[in-house]
C-alpha cells in the first residue's frame, strides 16, 4: 500500500546513546516532516525538508539532526539521547501546498 | 503568535447523540484550516481541507465548517467507530509550518 514508512515502531535507549529513525514515502511528494507528540502538546514539527536537498528547522530541533537522503527518504538522528526526548515521533509527507500531510504509523521512542 | 485551540478536551456520546467539535485559530493570514483523525497507536489520517469562511466538507457522519476565527467538526448520529482523537491543524500564508491543536478525544457509547 502507498505510504510512509517509519522504521522502528518501537525503540529504548539509554542517556547517552544514538539512533536513526527511518522513513520513506512512495507517493513521489516532495515535502517530508518530522514531528513528534506528547501528551498535552500536541503535534510539534522537529525539522521538515521542502524538497530534495534542502532541510530547514522547526519548532523544536534541539537535539536532532535530519538527512534527505533522496526524494523517498527522511532520516531523523538522535546524537545523545535524553530523557526528554522520550516521545512519539511521526514523520509525514505532503504533495502540494494546499495539500494534508499523509502521516507514518509513528515510532515510540523511550530514553532511560 | 499563530495558535490553534481545540475544545472541548474529552467529548462523550451516545450512539446516535450528535455534537460539535471546536476549533478555534489566531493565525495571520489563513492558507488552510486541516482536520484529522488519530487512533491510538496510530498516526493521524487525514479527514478534511478547509480554505475559505463559508466553506463546508462532508464525509459520511462529519461535516466540517469554517469561520474566520473557528472551525466546527459536526458528528451526525456517531457510531462507536467514531471513537477517535480529532486533531485540527492550520496552515498561515507565510511559511511552510502547520499548528496543530491538542485534539479531541471522541468516545461514542454504543
Amino acid at each position: 500500500n502507498a505510504g510512509v514508512t517509519q522504521t522502528p515502531k518501537f525503540q529504548v535507549l539509554k542517556t547517552g546513546q544514538s539512533m536513526t529513525l527511518q522513513c520513506a514515502q512512495d507517493m513521489n511528494h516532495n515535502s517530508m516532516y518530522w514531528y513528534r507528540q506528547d501528551p498535552g502538546m500536541g503535534l510539534r514539527l522537529i525539522y521538515y525538508s521542502a524538497s530534495e536537498g534542502t532541510t530547514d528547522k522547526g519548532e523544536v530541533p534541539n537535539g536532532y539532526n535530519v538527512s534527505r537522503l533522496n526524494k523517498r527518504e527522511f532520516s531523523l538522528r538522535l546524537e545523545s539521547a535524553a530523557p526528554s526526548q522520550t516521545s512519539v515521533y511521526f514523520c509525514a509527507s505532503r504533495g502540494g501546498q494546499s495539500y494534508g500531510y499523509t502521516f507514518g504509523s509513528g515510532t515510540r521512542l523511550t530514553v532511560v | 503568535e499563530d495558535q490553534v485551540t481545540q475544545s472541548p478536551e474529552a467529548l462523550r456520546l451516545q450512539e446516535g447523540e450528535s455534537s460539535s467539535l471546536n476549533c478555534s485559530y489566531t493565525v495571520s493570514g489563513l492558507r488552510g484550516l486541516f482536520w484529522y483523525r488519530q487512533d491510538p497507536g496510530k498516526g493521524p489520517e487525514f479527514l478534511f481541507t478547509l480554505y475559505s469562511a463559508g466553506e463546508e466538507k462532508e464525509k459520511e457522519r462529519l461535516k466540517a465548517t469554517l469561520t474566520k476565527k473557528e472551525s466546527f467538526l459536526h458528528i451526525t448520529a456517531p457510531k462507536p467507530e467514531d471513537s477517535a482523537t480529532y486533531l485540527c491543524a492550520v496552515q498561515a500564508n507565510t511559511g511552510n509550518q502547520f499548528y496543530f491543536g491538542t485534539g479531541t478525544s471522541l468516545t461514542v457509547i454504543p
